[in-house]
């Protein structure tokens, strides 16, 4: 069972607009969550994170949001640049054990 | 510093055979993760070794195994292959195994089972 889910496979923006990637997760036992960057042929890249005790984090262009009522967290990316053009995933832990990984977004960004 | 490295890079089996992925952590690493990523099921968790001990591990058959040396690097070992294991497999290293320590991937090894 997909315990973080990513409802949207893709997602297209223009250069200079806000993107927001959704992100649902299940399990409340779930306490750090984190974006990362998939470019082809490249393994996934950190992007940014967010513990259960914030609900925002922002670092440059990118913030997440984190509501834990909903269960759901959002990156933004704000301006969208042609190079943020990749496959965003959102991963969660519970505690010091492995990542659970959504299916992942793949923004385009439109020059 | 050195990212992870992944060898190989690429790889084509046939069904039955075994196969035997390296992974070489972040210098310092002591904790290594493998994933399997396949089209529309987005990253699944395999193991993770810290310290030459398993002390993590997904929902894989016993097909699947790995190890980890004093060195940290690592090695994924996969028998009796399958279509289905045809996949991307990724390993991350991470300084500790603490929560928020940030998992660093490497660029994987596509195995292609024919």
């Amino acid at each position: 069972d997909q315990q973080v889910k990513q409802n949207s496979p893709s997602l297209s923006v223009q250069e200079g607009r806000i993107s927001i990637l959704n992100c649902d997760y299940t399990n409340s036992m779930f306490d750090y969550f984190l974006w990362y960057k998939k470019y082809p042929a490249e393994g996934p890249t950190f992007l940014i994170s967010i513990s259960s005790i914030k609900d925002k984090n922002e670092d440059g262009r990118f913030t997440v949001f984190l509501n834990k009522s909903a269960k759901h967290l959002s990156l933004h990316i704000v301006p969208s640049q042609p190079g943020d053009s990749a496959v965003y995933f959102c991963a969660a832990s519970a505690g010091a054990n492995n990542l659970f990984f959504g299916t992942g977004t793949r923004l385009t960004v439109i020059p | 510093k050195a990212g992870v490295t992944q060898t190989p890079r690429y790889l084509i089996k046939t069904r039955g055979q075994q196969v035997t992925l390296s992974c070489s952590p972040i210098s310092g690493h002591r904790s290594v993760s493998w994933y399997q990523q396949t089209p529309g099921q987005g990253l699944q968790f395999l193991f993770e070794y810290f310290s030459e001990t398993q002390r993590n591990k997904g929902n894989f058959p016993g097909r699947f195994s790995g190890r980890q040396f004093s060195n940290s690097r690592s090695e994924m070992n996969v028998s009796t292959l399958e279509l289905g294991d045809s996949a991307l497999y990724l390993c991350a290293s991470r300084l500790q195994a603490y929560n928020q320590d940030t998992q660093y991937f490497g660029p994987g090894t596509r195995l292609t089972v024919l």
